[in-house]
Parts: structure tokens; sequence; C-alpha cells
């Protein structure tokens, strides 16, 4: 299976910062990767697909980049409302894995 | 609009099988795979497998191959996740979620577009 290794785990930040989370491949997956948010007791949310693409109605502080192996989800002038838990997830092979998280912390 | 809605809560013994449904409405059914995936109780989120709702193609992970089924039934554009031979540590949220099928390539890469709605899980409880 590919595996998908976020870093940092934890990220402490203050509110109007920008934050940049990453995300590896252990082999290359193209532009086949998404990055999602959840907050604790929710579904997770989509923000981006095919590593630099934004979803609909996803406010454009979010910015994804990166193809092969490496990838960035960089947010800029963070709200309150953007403390959550980051995931990104790879589709490039037909057994789909997830990162371990990002818990992005006040 | 786009809803998925899944069936309730369930408690199981060990060693027991649990069969979780996924109602799809408001979208054409052929054109999104069915994801499963599950997040253990604090912990991140797990894949388990998809169906293409066309042809009934499964794709597993391989944790599960064996004891996991996936199926769907289009005339209701519902989909069936089955787990069997549970243990404590399948104990956890199930979601099911789609995902469009088409891929695209555009700037000198490819790409599919994300798990963009979701269900509202279904906690399933393994426990003696």
């Amino acid at each position: 299976d590919i595996q998908m290794t976020q870093s940092p785990s934890t990220l402490s930040a203050s509110v109007g910062d920008r934050v940049t989370i990453t995300c590896r491949a252990n082999e290359t997956i193209d532009g086949f990767l998404s990055w999602y948010q959840q907050k604790p007791g929710t579904a997770p949310k989509a923000l981006i697909y095919g590593a630099s693409n934004l979803q609909s109605g996803v406010p454009s502080r979010f910015s994804g980049s990166g193809s092969g192996t490496d990838f960035t989800l960089t947010i800029t002038s963070l709200q309150p409302e953007d403390f959550a838990t980051y995931y990104c997830q790879q589709s490039y092979s037909t057994q789909y894995t997830f990162g371990q998280g990002t818990k992005l912390e006040i | 609009q786009v809803q998925l809605v899944q069936s309730g809560g369930e408690v199981k013994k060990p060693g027991a099988s649990v069969k979780v449904s996924c109602k799809t409405s408001g979208y054409t059914f052929n054109g999104y795979y069915i994801n499963w995936v599950r997040q253990a109780p604090g912990q991140g989120l797990e894949w388990l497998g998809r169906i293409h709702p066309n042809d009934g193609a499964t794709n597993y992970g391989r944790r599960f191959q064996g004891r996991i089924t996936v199926t769907r039934d289009t005339s209701t554009g519902t989909s069936y996740l089955q787990l069997d031979s549970l243990r404590s540590d399948d104990t956890a949220v199930y979601y099911c979620a789609r995902m469009k099928i088409a891929r695209f390539c555009g700037g000198g890469i490819c790409y599919s577009s994300a798990i963009d709605s979701w269900g509202q899980g279904t906690l399933v409880i393994v426990s003696s």
C-alpha cells in the first residue's frame, strides 16, 4: 500500500497566522492528493482535490501544492473556525490511504 | 441536495457480522464511487473499500480482505458494507462517502476529485 506521512502531528498557532502542513507519499502519486478538514463529532469536509484545486465553497485562504511525492496544505490568516484536524488522502492506487492527521490547535 | 443517509448504530459481539446501509439521493448514482471509511475513537481516518456503481466492481483495503463485502442496489441508490468476524478493535464510526469516478489531466499532471460528500456516520461497537 502507498503510505502517506503527514507532519507535524500537532501544530500550535494563533488567529491570523499562516500555517503549512506537509504530506509525503512513499511512492509517486502524481496529483492524486486530496486534503480534508475534520472537526470533532462531524464527518470530514473536502478542502482540496488534485493537489491544488480548491473544492467549491472552500475559502481562498486554503491552498494546496505539490505533485509526485511531496505536498503541502497552506492556510493563510487563520480563522477561529480553522482549528481542526487535517488529513491528506491519495487516490492514485485502487487502495486509497489517508495520512495520520495533523491537529491544528490554538 | 446531495444526501447520504446511513443506518443506525449497532452493538455486536466479537465474531459476529455487521451490515451498514447508505442510501443516497440528490445526484446521479452512476457517476460516483461509494467509499467506506472508518474512524476508531480518538484515531484517524481509515479507508475500507469502494464500489463502482455501474458494474459493482469493488476494491478493498488489504487489511480487510476476506472479511469485508461492499454491495450496491442501483434501483434504490443504496450501498451496503458488511464486515465479518468482528473484533473489539473494529469499534468505530463507519462513514460512507461518494467520489466522482472521472479522472482528469492538465498542466502535466493527472488527478481525481476528492471524496466530496459523506454520510452522517454509523457507530459500531464490538463488545462482549
